[in-house]
């Protein structure tokens, strides 16, 4: 049972470049979300999905898109990177509704923007 | 609204001594509280979870947690540190709202538990 699975691990880009991290989970969980970890301030909500087709902003959305075309699936788009995207990103899905369910979360991709 | 406050950044224990790290949250309703941890260069990890029913909660590793809805306080204790708890945990929040839950997690800045020898 592989859970939930991000691509790349690490990555630099430079600035002004575009990326897509990957994020897939075999669980099928309808919520999926992706987080922006920086040192000493904790997890921020990026972007948020609760089922195929259906997406929202979190708290930190500028510079970032996604989709979700499927359960599985819920890339993160980066345009145009900003020195200030460098952080690690984390991808994690929730089952169901309501507020009892934890998060998996993926391993994190590390990114760097120079 | 709801807040989570992690009141310690950093603590130091002594190996085989007791863990304390404190969570105090702020719910509009009745919340769900988790405690997770994160080793370095990995992702995060479920320790336990309060969801309504017993306050007192047993996780893995030998942890639990105790949910005082008088205090607004949801600590994590261990009776005797291992070496290898060395890592961050966070406190989270979930409130209980039939509409927007999916967003209503909220994570605490974290805390840095060292464990020495």
């Amino acid at each position: 049972n592989a859970g939930v699975t991000q691509t790349p691990k690490f990555r630099i880009l430079k600035i002004g470049q575009s990326m897509t991290l990957q994020c897939t989970q075999d669980m099928n969980h309808n919520y999926m979300y992706w987080y922006r970890q920086d040192p000493g301030m904790g997890l921020k909500l990026i972007y948020y999905s609760v089922g195929a087709g259906i997406t929202d902003k979190g708290e930190v959305p500028n510079g970032y898109n996604v989709s979700r075309s499927t359960t599985e699936d819920f890339p993160l788009r980066l345009e145009l990177a900003a020195p200030s995207q460098t952080s690690v990103y984390f991808c994690a899905s929730r089952t169901g509704s309501g507020n009892t369910g934890e998060l998996f979360f993926g391993e994190g991709s590390r990114l760097t923007v120079l | 609204a709801q807040s989570v406050t992690q009141l310690d950044s950093h603590v130091s224990v002594s190996e085989g001594t007791p863990v304390l790290l404190r969570c105090n949250y702020s719910s509009s309703y009745s919340p769900s509280l988790f405690w997770y941890v994160q080793h370095p260069n990995k992702g995060l990890q479920l320790l336990l979870k309060y969801t309504s029913a017993a306050t007192l909660v047993k996780g893995i590793n030998g942890f639990e947690a105790e949910f005082k809805k008088s205090e607004t306080s949801f600590h994590l204790t261990k009776p005797s540190a291992h070496m290898s708890d060395a890592a961050e945990y966070f406190c989270v929040v979930s409130e209980g709202r039939s509409s927007g839950s999916a967003r209503q997690l909220t994570f605490g800045s974290g805390t840095q538990l060292t464990v020495l020898p």
